[in-house]
């Protein structure tokens, strides 16, 4: 598609339900990464993909969240046990490329619109 | 390490006055700098970015931002603003050398215009 598609845009879940959040990158996208947002708040860094290698997930607030990109496309955020300190919006980016800087400058991220995850 | 600070989570201007979102940011090496803008339950769109070179950068949209080092600052500019400006922003930042180009947003700006 022109654009990340995310689904679902918005997800209520009892206290202690599994969810599975999906992403859409940009067809062709080397980079996929999952932010978190909470209300009033900026995005905050939570996992990071090369193809389907998962080189960073230093921002994964708990053994809760698990993410992953099995055939370096789609990616699918999971939260088991959801508790209502998850509730946020989830957003995905992507990038065209992956590694280092290249000498023209930085790869812009292209973010999807977001799935919005309230816990009750 | 690097981390982002957006000073004034809100601010209100009137249609047609400048606009002047300001951001400092502490990084330990080089950074690119950023300014996304969010619309209601949209995601983030890029306005500009500064990697290298001309401090001065221009954006979407009649913004711009200037890199300043010795100020650690990267504040967003617009000389008029419009109605249809209002959101919220924020700036982000990312180390020249990061392999993945993770972002380190601020807290938001949220622009209001009033008429």
């Amino acid at each position: 598609g022109a654009g990340v598609s995310q689904s679902p845009r918005y997800k209520v879940a009892k206290r202690g339900q599994d969810v599975a959040l999906r992403c859409d990158p940009i067809s062709g996208h080397v980079s996929l990464f999952w932010y978190q947002q909470a209300l009033g708040q900026g995005p905050e860094f939570l996992t990071y993909f090369q193809n389907e290698a998962q080189l960073d997930k230093s921002g994964l607030p708990s053994d809760r969240f698990f993410a992953e990109r099995p055939e370096g496309s789609v990616s699918t955020l999971k939260i088991q046990r959801t508790q209502q300190e998850d509730s946020a919006v989830y957003l995905c980016a992507s990038s065209l490329k992956g590694g280092s800087r290249t000498v023209s400058g930085a790869n812009v991220l292209t973010f999807g619109a977001g799935s919005r995850l309230t816990v009750l | 390490a690097q981390s982002v600070t957006q000073l004034g989570s809100h601010v209100s201007v009137s249609e047609g006055a400048l606009v002047l979102l300001r951001c400092n940011y502490s990084s330990s090496v080089p950074p690119y700098l950023f300014w996304y803008v969010q619309y209601p339950n949209q995601g983030l769109q890029l306005l500009l970015k500064y990697t290298t070179g001309a401090t001065l950068v221009k954006g979407i949209n009649g913004f711009e931002a200037e890199f300043k080092k010795s100020e650690t600052s990267f504040h967003l500019t617009k000389p008029s603003a419009h109605m249809s400006d209002a959101a919220e922003y924020f700036c982000a930042v990312s180390p020249f050398n990061n392999a993945g180009n993770m972002l380190t947003f601020g807290g938001g700006t949220r622009l209001m215009v009033k008429p």
